[in-house]
């Protein structure tokens, strides 16, 4: 019963560089989520999608893209890492509107 | 606006003493409310909710959350912690208002001290 699987836990890029985030989950949710965490900020949500071939913004997009082939994956897309992108990343799914989510472990990138 | 505000950032407490984690929101519609954790080095985990009903909503580790709709208030509570309960703790609200989507507080930082 794997729940929310983030890839890789930890990476460490070079300004300008492109990475994907991998996001995958098992449970057959329609709705999933990328967050990020900065320290004392709470979470911020980048993108989300409500289903296979519909992605939305968030409230911090800029800088990210996303894509929903099928219902199971999310992955979301650093073009030009800037320093900014520093944080950790949540992935997140759920079944409906009145769900709580489950999250992946998150994802640590550093951008230097 | 959408606002989820946790009062405290840092709440110290020694071991066996109770706690209170306090959350205010708002929103003019009806919300689902939340509370997760977050243990070191890892994700976030559901610890409680409130979608309707009664409104003292409790967790299987001892955790306690009141709804206060007049107060816009969700604070958890604890009679007795434990070392185990140092995490950092984050207050969810789910709204119309809000896109149907989960708002964050800032996450108040939990120190159970022996």
């Amino acid at each position: 019963n794997a729940g929310v699987t983030q890839t890789p836990k930890f990476r460490i890029l070079k300004i300008g560089q492109s990475m994907t985030l991998q996001c995958a989950q098992d449970m057959n949710h329609n709705y999933m989520y990328w967050y990020r965490q900065d320290p004392g900020m709470g979470l911020k949500l980048i993108y989300y999608s409500v289903g296979a071939g519909i992605t939305d913004k968030g409230e911090v997009p800029n800088g990210y893209n996303v894509s929903r082939s099928t219902t199971e994956d999310f992955p979301l897309r650093l073009e030009l890492a800037a320093p900014s992108q520093t944080s950790v990343y949540f992935c997140a799914s759920s079944a409906s509107s009145g769900s709580g989510y489950t999250f992946g472990s998150g994802t640590r990138l550093t951008v230097v | 606006a959408q606002s989820v505000t946790q009062l405290d950032s840092q709440v110290p407490v020694f071991e066996e003493a109770p706690v209170e984690l306090r959350c205010n929101y708002s929103s003019s519609v009806s919300v689902y409310l939340f509370w997760y954790v977050q243990y070191p080095n890892q994700g976030l985990q559901l610890l409680l909710k409130y979608l309707s009903g009664s409104t003292l909503v409790e967790s299987i580790n001892g955790f306690e959350a009141e709804f206060n709709k007049s107060q816009t208030s969700f604070h958890l509570r604890k009679p007795s912690v434990h070392i185990s309960d140092t995490a950092e703790y984050f207050c969810a609200v789910r709204s119309m208002e809000y896109g149907n989507k989960l708002v964050f507080g800032a996450g108040t930082i939990l120190r159970v001290k022996s």
